[in-house]
């Protein structure tokens, strides 16, 4: 299977809480990332969490971590429509000069 | 002041011709990166140097030539181009072990 998978689709209603999954194979993975795309955009870095930590929050953006089970989320609350995009999952690992692996993306649409 | 920036953002080009894309970064890191995306918006990395000594290559075919004058640039020369060259081309930079990658907004290349 693929190193690092997620649900394709999440359609939210404003206002609502959005939860992105992600699920990575390979334990020795050191940092987790989660970026965004926007339409025509670049890969904007949204936030990122060492492998020790199980929890990060940042605004509206939560993001949890479950080690045993290789399992990532990403919770942003109060989904607005400008939170409308692609959102990668990335692992990388601390050996060498690190590079990182991404899942395919989910596309997050917000609707009014 | 952009981070990492790519030039050009948009190239539209024939079969058989050769073009470059080229990246700067402005944060002083030691490794930069070259990602392709492509039309099901899957990321992979395809080269990585560090201070100018390449690190990372990828299963890229070989028409792909990366060059890095310095540690603040990384350019990409592709010859004899193809079809199937078409897509989106990310630089990125990164301080190297464990750390955070910052990505440019992506070069779109169509090849017709």
């Amino acid at each position: 299977g693929e190193d690092v998978e997620q649900s394709l689709f999440l359609s939210v209603r404003e206002g609502d809480s959005s939860v992105i999954n992600c699920t990575y194979t390979d334990s020795s993975s050191t940092y987790l990332y989660w970026y965004k795309q926007e339409p025509g955009a670049g890969l904007q870095l949204l936030t990122y969490i060492f492998s020790n930590m199980d929890m990060k929050q940042d605004q509206r953006l939560t993001v949890l971590l479950n080690k045993k089970d290789k399992h990532l989320s990403l919770r942003i609350a109060d989904t607005q429509t400008g939170d409308s995009a692609i959102y990668f999952c990335a692992e990388s690992k601390n050996s060498g000069y690190s590079t990182l692996t991404f899942g395919k993306g989910t596309m997050l649409l917000v609707s009014p | 002041d952009t981070a990492v920036s790519q030039t050009p953002k948009y190239l539209v080009t024939q079969m058989g011709n050769d073009k470059s894309i080229k990246c700067e970064q402005n944060l002083g890191h030691d490794t930069m990166y070259w990602y392709k995306q492509d039309s099901k918006k899957f990321l992979k990395i395809m080269f990585s140097y560090n201070n100018k000594e390449l690190i990372i290559n990828e299963t890229v075919p070989n028409r792909f030539s990366p060059k890095s004058p310095d540690k603040a640039h990384l350019n990409l020369h592709i010859n004899s181009l193809e079809l199937g060259d078409s897509a989106v081309y990310f630089c990125a930079s990164g301080t190297g072990v464990g750390n955070t990658i910052y990505f440019g907004e992506g070069s779109w290349l169509t090849v017709v």
